[in-house]
């Protein structure tokens, strides 16, 4: 069985400034794949970012980067010059390969950008 | 562009009685999965289809049904309402290219269900 574990229920971050959301994951399957999505207050589920098991590079997708470390099973969630729309609910989860569509998730931060 | 249409977006029940939730894509996707979200806890999945005629179970499968007669429709039914069934209800769906699913899953605006 796969497992997320998001350990910061809540985070502020002031505008302009970096925030790190941090994401570890447990799985004995070696290829999978790990992605976070964005919930904001209006409940739609947006996806920001995908790190596959095997890429050697990290994701970037704008100001959104994932600090991906194998050996340690982590998937950190970067926002560089976070922005007040930026203040939502975020989800790290993991899909295996070959598991069709089925997501892990995990519990979510809650991130707040103050100005 | 419609994406994943779900319906309704807002349902109260009451304890016992029964209701679909409806989930349409128009992208030919192969995959799809209905999730529940409660505060606390994230999206748990609850019966996911690889493909018309094929459905599965999930993680928190009791109490629900699906069925896949198209690639389109993918509903999921409640056959005796219960308050633990109080929710945020999402359907997702995923393509394929070439082998692999595609990265993005793609997911509906969400059901709010209430049984009282």
């Amino acid at each position: 069985a796969q497992k997320i574990t998001q350990t910061q229920p809540g985070m502020f971050v002031q505008e302009k400034e970096a925030v790190t959301l941090d994401c570890t994951y447990d799985t004995s399957d070696q290829s999978y794949g790990l992605f976070w999505y964005k919930q904001p207050s209006s409940g739609e589920m947006i996806f920001l970012i995908y790190q596959g098991s095997y890429d050697e590079q990290n994701a970037t997708e704008g100001r959104y980067s994932l600090n991906f470390q194998k050996a340690r099973k982590s998937a950190n969630l970067v926002i560089s010059a976070s922005q007040l729309g930026d203040s939502a609910m975020y989800f790290c989860a993991m899909r295996i390969t070959g598991g069709g569509n089925k997501l892990t998730f995990g519990t979510g931060t809650q991130l707040k950008v103050e100005l | 562009n419609a994406g994943v249409t779900q319906t309704p977006k807002f349902q109260v029940l009451k304890t016992g009685q029964s209701m679909t939730l409806q989930c349409a894509q128009d992208m030919n996707h192969e995959y799809m999965s209905w999730y529940r979200q409660d505060p606390g806890m994230g999206l748990r999945l609850i019966h996911y289809s690889v493909g018309a005629g094929i459905t599965d179970q999930g993680e928190v499968p009791n109490g629900y049904n699906v069925s896949r007669s198209t690639t389109e429709d993918f509903p999921l039914r409640l056959l005796s309402a219960a308050p633990s069934q109080t929710s945020v209800y999402f359907c997702a769906s995923s393509g394929r290219t070439g082998g692999a699913v595609n990265t993005e899953a793609f997911f509906g605006q969400g059901t709010r269900l209430t049984v009282v």
